[in-house]
């Protein structure tokens, strides 16, 4: 299995309380990714990144943002947690080889409810 | 604005039988097509990756065809088991590294 953790694996928060989940890496690649998943969406791209500090907008970026100091940490934070923001929350990792192999390796997922 | 779909939404079979899940795209400009699993709980496995230039992969009893024009993939399980059981989910890349997830179909093999 890729080396991916993330943290916390479980929160409960309230609306309105900012919240940062973390995804860390021991793979040294490249790429790294951040998604939800919700019954009868499947999995959504919120932002991605193709470096340090290099980062872009996914498919449903509004209310979250990222950051990325480190090769092997992603953040992303909910500046102000809604409840439309309950969710599991997917990071990702792939290699950025540039090549039609390059696929993504997952890690366990977070579980965020907001009250 | 590429979408994937996945049918059915749930399948129920009983062990041994061969099996076929559907995925379909509406955009044929795609670099690969992936079928990944997921059990409950946890995170996304990959089980095989078509290339767009390619029309089948295979990985033991896995078969995943991919017809591009048509924008069509399926997964062949052949001989199901009870520990097939999970939720399998297509996705598509297009342009950039980005995927684009079918829905998922929840498998269930019973004894």
């Amino acid at each position: 299995d890729a080396g991916i953790t993330q943290s916390p694996r479980h929160k409960v928060t309230e609306t309105g309380t900012p919240v940062t989940l973390r995804c860390h890496q021991t793979e040294n690649h490249r790429y790294m990714y951040w998604y939800r998943q919700d019954p009868g969406h499947g999995l959504r791209l919120i932002h991605y990144s193709y470096g340090v500090k290099d980062t872009d907008k996914g498919e449903v970026s509004d209310g979250y943002s990222v950051s990325r100091s480190k090769t092997e940490d992603f953040l992303l934070t909910l500046e102000s947690a809604t409840s439309s923001q309950t969710s599991v929350y997917f990071c990702a990792i792939s290699e950025g080889r540039g090549d039609l192999t390059d696929t993504q390796y997952f890690g366990p997922g977070t579980r965020l409810t907001v009250l | 604005k590429q979408e994937v779909t996945q049918i059915p939404a749930a399948l129920s079979v009983p062990e041994g039988e061969n099996l076929v899940l559907n995925c379909s795209f509406t955009d044929s400009a795609i670099y690969n097509l992936q079928w990944f699993r997921q059990d409950p709980g946890k995170g996304l496995t990959s089980l095989l990756l078509i290339q767009s230039s390619q029309r089948e992969q295979t990985s033991g009893r896995l078969n995943a065809s991919l017809d591009k024009s048509s924008g069509r993939s399926t997964l062949y399980i052949a001989a199901s088991q009870p520990g097939d059981s999970a939720t399998y989910l297509c996705a598509v890349r297009g342009a950039t590294n980005k995927l684009i997830f079918g829905t998922g179909t929840l498998l269930a093999v019973q004894p």
